[in-house]
């Protein structure tokens, strides 16, 4: 399986929205509805921020929602606060059991 | 809370064998599915493999198949991969995770594995 495609980089000022998008195709993305993103600061273990497309976990801020159209899922983060520069990654269920992950999306916060 | 610490990771040949480790506690162990992740600089964040709750079903993405064997024991909630016929290209930050709804919901701090002469 080929990795989820995510812009290399999204940036925005603070108090602002950003989408991060991620693109597979009907085998995965699009196929099931299984997409989690994760966010990661420098030196730190990925962490879960949403499941099953729309799904946060307990406390994770409202201000993460996710949402899925075809092949693609996006995640936007609403009211940009710097704590929220960090990496971000899709992943979603896949064939034969397996799970692949987008490519990685930095967001700088201006 | 839930822990998770990964051990086993070191600098190994082409070709060789290691065997990373993954203590658990928190949660209850024998109820969840569990999993290895790797991550490197150039490919991302990849899955490796994963394991049902009793040991019964393992699944492996195809670099690894054959040579990667993923298993649990229990009644010491502990996680294993053990990694055969190394390869440079399996270099990489190894974590393991718990496994809950189609999502990796907890993660340790990762071990790092060295593939090179």
């Amino acid at each position: 399986q080929s990795a989820l495609t995510q812009p290399a980089s999204v940036s925005g000022a603070p108090g602002q929205s950003i989408t991060i998008s991620c693109t597979g195709t009907s085998s995965d993305v699009g196929a099931y509805d299984y997409v989690s993103w994760y966010q990661q600061h420098p030196g730190k273990a990925p962490k879960l921020m949403i499941s099953e497309v729309t799904n946060r976990p307990s406390g994770i801020s409202t201000r993460f929602s996710g949402s899925k159209s075809g092949n693609t899922a996006s995640l936007t983060i609403s009211g940009l606060q710097a704590e929220d520069e960090a990496d971000y990654y899709c992943s979603s269920y896949g064939s034969s059991i397996t799970y692949v992950f987008g490519t990685g999306t930095k967001v700088t916060v201006l | 809370e839930v822990q998770l610490v990964e051990s086993g990771g070191g600098l190994v040949q082409p070709g060789g064998s290691l065997r990373l480790s993954c203590a658990a506690s928190g949660f209850t162990f024998d109820t969840y599915w569990l999993t290895w992740l790797r991550q490197t600089p150039g490919k991302g964040l990849e899955w490796v493999a994963n394991i049902n709750a009793h040991g019964s079903a393992k699944h492996y993405v195809n670099s690894v198949e054959g040579r990667f064997t993923i298993s649990r024991d229990n009644a010491k909630t502990s996680l294993y991969l053990q990694m055969d016929s190394l390869r440079p290209e399996d270099t990489a930050v190894y974590y393991c995770a718990t496994h809950y709804n189609w999502a990796f919901d907890y993660w340790g701090q990762g071990t790092l594995v060295i593939v090179s002469s």
